[in-house]
């Protein structure tokens, strides 16, 4: 299995506070993703990152920014959290090449 | 707009049969991945078909990308209960693109 991380797990939050998560890889692989997964959506991209410092916005990207400031490391931070963004967030990472992604175990956030 | 078309959504068959599952798009993609997702897990790869008319097979799973590369099935040989859970596929004519899935139910 990769080695990929995410924290938190769980995060309940309250409309209009800052939320951050991380995202931890231990395969030193180039690319690394954030999505979003939501009932009748599919997973959709939000953010993803081809290098340290990097990174450029994917299909739903309005209220969310991102950073790498390391090779291991892909943060996603919701500046003002809104209801709407209550959703499960999945990383993935990717070397290389065509091949496919490989997903962290995801993060379950809620927004009241 | 859905970029990658999945059909069937849902699907519920017994053991031992045999399935298809298929990823349709209007664009053109370099290559595309199959997932597979259990509750509460995230996706996990089975499989990447990069060359026009590309065959691969996975034990019981054989994947077909389309001629065009526009389009890519997933069939299942004998179908077990632990195959069950979403398939998704995914592609990237820019940026990475999935499908909404099939969720596929085999019952013993």
């Amino acid at each position: 299995d990769a080695g990929i991380t995410q924290s938190p797990r769980h995060k309940v939050t309250e409309t209009g506070t800052p939320v951050t998560l991380r995202c931890h890889q231990t395969e030193n692989h180039r690319y690394m993703y954030w999505y979003r997964q939501d009932p009748g959506h599919g997973l959709r991209l939000i953010h993803y990152s081809y290098g340290v410092k990097d990174t450029d916005k994917g299909e739903v990207s309005d209220g969310y920014s991102v950073s790498r400031s390391k090779t291991e490391d892909f943060l996603l931070t919701l500046e003002s959290a809104t209801s709407s963004q209550t959703s499960v967030y999945f990383c993935a990472i990717r070397g290389g090449g065509i091949g496919g992604q490989f997903f962290g175990p995801g993060t379950r956030l809620t927004v009241l | 707009t859905q970029l990658l078309e999945q059909s069937p959504q849902f699907l519920s068959i017994q053991e031992g049969e045999n399935l298809t599952v298929y990823c349709n798009s209007s664009s053109v993609f370099s290559s595309l991945q199959w997932y597979r997702q259990e509750p509460g897990e995230g996706p996990v790869l089975l499989v990447t078909v990069v060359t026009c008319g590309e065959v691969k097979k996975l034990k019981r799973l054989t994947f077909q990308f389309g001629d065009a590369r526009k389009d890519s099935s997933l069939h299942i040989t004998a179908a077990q209960p632990g195959d069950t859970g979403l398939y998704l596929c995914a592609g990237d004519p820019d940026q990475f693109y999935f499908g909404t899935g099939t969720s596929l139910t085999v019952i013993p």
